[in-house]
C-alpha cells in the first residue's frame, strides 16, 4: 500500500517568507509526527498528533512554527518569517496508534536563502 | 539525493562479516527503543525494536541487545551485505509520551 508522502520534496524560499509543508500519513494511522533533521544529525522531534489534536508540541523551537491536522489525516507544518537556520529536512512519520514503530516519509528539504 | 551524515562516526566492514553498531542513551526512564536505517535522500526505515523488559531481540539477520545498567543499545547485523550501507540511528522513548529521541547515528560502509 501507499506509504507516507510529503510535498513538496524540495522548497527554496527567502528569509522572512512563510512556508507550508504537507504530510499525507498512511491511511488509518492515528498518530502523526513531525521531525527536523539537519545535516549529520538524527531527526529532532517537533510535534506529535493523536487524531486531530497535538498531544505533544514540546519540540517546536519557537512560535514561528505551527502545525495542524484538522481532520485527523493530512497535516501541515507552517513556518512563519523563515530564517536561514530553519534550513533542514523536515520529516513526517505516522504510526497506527503511537506506540510502536513509525513509518517515515521521504522528507521535504527546506532551504532558506 | 542529499547525503545523510557527512560527519557521522563511520563503521567500515567487509561484505559477509558481522557488523555491530552501538548506541548510548541518556534517559534511564526510557523503556522502548528502536533502530532505524536511513539511506541517502530517504526517510528513516524501521529495522527492529525492543522494550525494556527484554535484553535481546532477534529479527531477520539483525539482533538488538539492550543493557539497561549502562544504558547501552547495540545492533548486530549478520553477514553484512552492500545493501546494508546506510546511516543507522537508535531512538528511545518513554511509555505514555510517544516522543522519540534519536541518537546521532553511525554510518555503515560495506566494502566489497
Amino acid at each position: 500500500g501507499a506509504g507516507v508522502s510529503q510535498t513538496p520534496s524540495n522548497k527554496v524560499t527567502e528569509k522572512g517568507k512563510y512556508v507550508e509543508l504537507r504530510c499525507d500519513p498512511i491511511s488509518g494511522h492515528t498518530a502523526l509526527y513531525w521531525y527536523r533533521q539537519s545535516l549529520g544529525q538524527g531527526p529532532e522531534f517537533l510535534i506529535y498528533f493523536q487524531g486531530t489534536g497535538a498531544a505533544d508540541d514540546s519540540g517546536l523551537p519557537n512560535d514561528r512554527f505551527f502545525a495542524v491536522r484538522p481532520e485527523g489525516s493530512v497535516s501541515t507544518l507552517k513556518i512563519q518569517r523563515t530564517e536561514r537556520g530553519d534550513s533542514a529536512v523536515y520529516l513526517c512519520a505516522s504510526s497506527l496508534t503511537g506506540a510502536g514503530g513509525q513509518y517515515f516519509g521521504p522528507g521535504t528539504r527546506l532551504t532558506v536563502l | 539525493g542529499e547525503s545523510v551524515g557527512l560527519h557521522l562516526p563511520t563503521l567500515s566492514v567487509q561484505e559477509g562479516d558481522n557488523s555491530i553498531i552501538n548506541c548510548a542513551y541518556s534517559n534511564s526512564a526510557s523503556d522502548y527503543f528502536i533502530w532505524y536505517k536511513q539511506e541517502s535522500g530517504k526517510g528513516p526505515q524501521f529495522i527492529i525494536d525492543i522494550r525494556s523488559n527484554m535484553d535481546k531481540r532477534q529479527g531477520q539477520r539483525v539482533t538488538v541487545l539492550l543493557n539497561k545498567t549502562v544504558k547501552h543499545l547495540s545492533l548486530q547485523i549478520a553477514a553484512t551485505q552492500p545493501g546494508d550501507s546506510a546511516v543507522y540511528f537508535c531512538a528511545e522513548s518513554t511509555s505514555g509520551t510517544y516522543k522519540y529521541i534519536f541518537g546521532t547515528g553511525t554510518r555503515l560502509k560495506v566494502l566489497a
